[in-house]
C-alpha cells in the first residue's frame, strides 16, 4: 500500500498568514494527488486536484505544487473561513489513501 | 448539479448487519465510479472500495474484504454499502464520494453508523 505522510499534524496560524501542509508519497503516484478541507460536521470538500488544478469554486489563496513525491497545499492569505481539517488523498492505486490530516487552527 | 444523498443515521445492534445507501443525481450514474469513506469519530478517513456502476465492478480495500459489500441499482442511480457483523469498531460515519479526475469530486453528507446493544 502507498502511504501518504502528512504534516504538520497541527498548525496554528493567523489570518493572512501563508500556511503550508505537506504529504510525502512512499512511492511515485505522478499528479495522482488531491487535497480536501473538512469543517466540523461536514464532508470533505475537494480544494486541489491533478497536484495542481484548482477545484471549481475555490478560492485562488489555495494552491498546489509538486516535488517528486512531496506534495504541498499552500494557503496564500489566511482567512477565518479557512479553519478545518485538510486531508491529501492518492488516487493513483488501490487501496486509496488518505495523509493523517491537518488541523488548522487560528492563533 | 451533482448531487449525493446518503440515507439517515443508524443504530444497530452488536453481530447484525446494516445497509446504508448513496442516491446520486444531476451525472449519468453509470459513468463514474463510487468510493465509500469511513471516518471514525475524531479520526481520520479510510477508503472502503469502490463500485462502476456502469457493469457492478468491485474494488475493495483488504481490510474491508467480508465486512463491506458495495452494490448499485442503475434503475434508482443508487448505490448501497452494507456493512455485516457489526462491532464497536464499525461505529463511524461513512461517506460516499464520486470519482473525479484524480479525485474524489463530489461527496455525500455522510451517515453516521453507531453499533451498540
Amino acid at each position: 500500500d502507498i502511504q501518504m505522510t502528512q504534516s504538520p499534524a497541527s498548525l496554528s496560524a493567523s489570518l493572512e498568514e501563508i500556511v503550508t501542509i505537506t504529504c510525502q508519497a512512499s512511492q511515485d503516484i505522478g499528479n495522482w494527488l488531491s487535497w480536501y478541507q473538512q469543517k466540523p460536521g461536514k464532508s470533505p470538500q475537494l480544494l486541489i486536484y491533478g497536484a495542481t488544478s484548482l477545484a471549481d469554486g475555490v478560492p485562488s489563496r489555495f494552491s498546489g505544487s509538486r516535488s517528486g513525491t512531496q506534495y504541498s497545499l499552500k494557503i496564500s492569505r489566511l482567512q477565518v473561513e479557512d479553519i478545518g481539517i485538510y486531508y491529501c488523498l492518492q488516487a493513483y492505486s488501490a487501496p486509496r489513501t488518505f495523509g493523517g490530516g491537518t488541523k488548522l487552527e487560528l492563533k | 448539479q451533482v448531487q449525493l444523498q446518503q440515507s439517515g443515521a443508524e443504530l444497530v445492534k452488536p453481530g447484525s448487519s446494516v445497509k446504508i445507501s448513496c442516491k446520486a443525481s444531476g451525472y449519468t450514474f453509470t459513468s463514474y465510479d463510487m468510493h465509500w469513506i469511513k471516518q471514525q469519530p475524531g479520526n481520520g478517513l479510510e477508503w472502503i472500495g469502490w463500485i462502476y456502476p456502469g457493469n457492478g465492478n468491485t474494488k475493495y480495500n483488504q481490510k474491508f474484504n467480508g465486512k463491506a459489500t458495495l452494490t448499485a441499482d442503475k434503475s434508482s442511480s443508487t448505490a448501497y454499502m452494507q456493512l455485516s457483523s457489526l462491532t464497536s469498531e464499525d461505529s463511524a460515519v461513512y461517506f460516499c464520494a464520486r470519482s473525479g479526475y484524480y479525485s474524489f469530486d463530489y461527496w455525500g453528507q455522510g451517515v453516521m453508523v453507531t453499533v451498540s446493544s
